[in-house]
């Protein structure tokens, strides 16, 4: 049974990096056809998608957060990470990592990781 | 952006009654939409895609309908577990969500 995981710092400081990992276990990173996204929800709001990455390192963004998002591949290790940059207080959310199979829907998920953005 | 606008935002429903639920594109999705399930603490869970297909190990309770702009998750029977919230997601231009409606006892 495919399962994810995010990990990474809960706070972060306005101005900086926010850097999380989502590890894969339970099959591969590298079938054809997956690509791996990540989606955030910021407290009592909805979901809003940040973007996806295929294994071979293609990826695709949301346009609004497309100048501050990279999203890259670790295949060795059944991997993926977000960092988004220069983080204001609008970017604290929980952060989910899900499966994107052929860029179509979400399923399934991690669990979550708040993060909070916080002098 | 597609925006997408589910209604009523709660629905106040008992065991065994029926659910239904609306999400609304701002222009049409085609078929290109799908529900997800949120429990409190959890993250969410794929229900039906592409309108009309309930995922692997979905309950027969669950069924989608619609296309275009107007879209429809049914509960036929509310089961104590159902009451969660609902989002909708559609994959036509880019990937959005619907605020979500949440299905109260």
């Amino acid at each position: 049974q495919l399962q994810l995981q995010e990990s990474g710092p809960g706070l972060v400081k306005p101005s900086e990096t926010l850097s999380l990992t989502c590890t894969v276990s339970g099959g591969s990173i590298s079938r054809s056809g997956y690509y791996w996204g990540w989606i955030r929800q910021p407290p009592r709001r909805g979901l809003e998608w940040i973007g996806s990455i295929h294994y071979s390192g293609s990826t695709s963004f949301n346009p609004s957060l497309k100048s501050r998002v990279t999203i890259s591949v670790d295949t060795s290790k059944n991997q993926f990470s977000l960092n988004l940059s220069s983080v204001i207080a609008a970017d604290t959310a929980v952060y989910y990592c899900a499966r994107h199979e052929n860029l179509r829907y979400f399923d399934p998920w991690g669990q979550g990781t708040l993060v909070t953005v916080s002098s | 952006e597609i925006v997408l606008t589910q209604s009523p935002a709660t629905l106040s429903l008992s065991p065994g009654e029926r659910a239904t639920l609306s999400c609304r594109a701002s222009q049409s999705v085609s078929s290109y939409l799908a529900w997800y399930q949120q429990k409190p603490g959890q993250a969410p869970r794929l229900l039906i895609y592409d309108a009309s297909n309930r995922a692997t190990g979905i309950p027969a309770r669950f069924s989608g309908s619609g296309s275009g702009t107007d879209f429809t998750l049914t509960i036929s029977s509310l089961e104590p577990e159902d009451f969660a919230v609902y989002y909708c997601q559609q994959r036509s231009d880019w990937y959005t969500f619907g605020q979500g409606t949440k299905l109260e006892i």
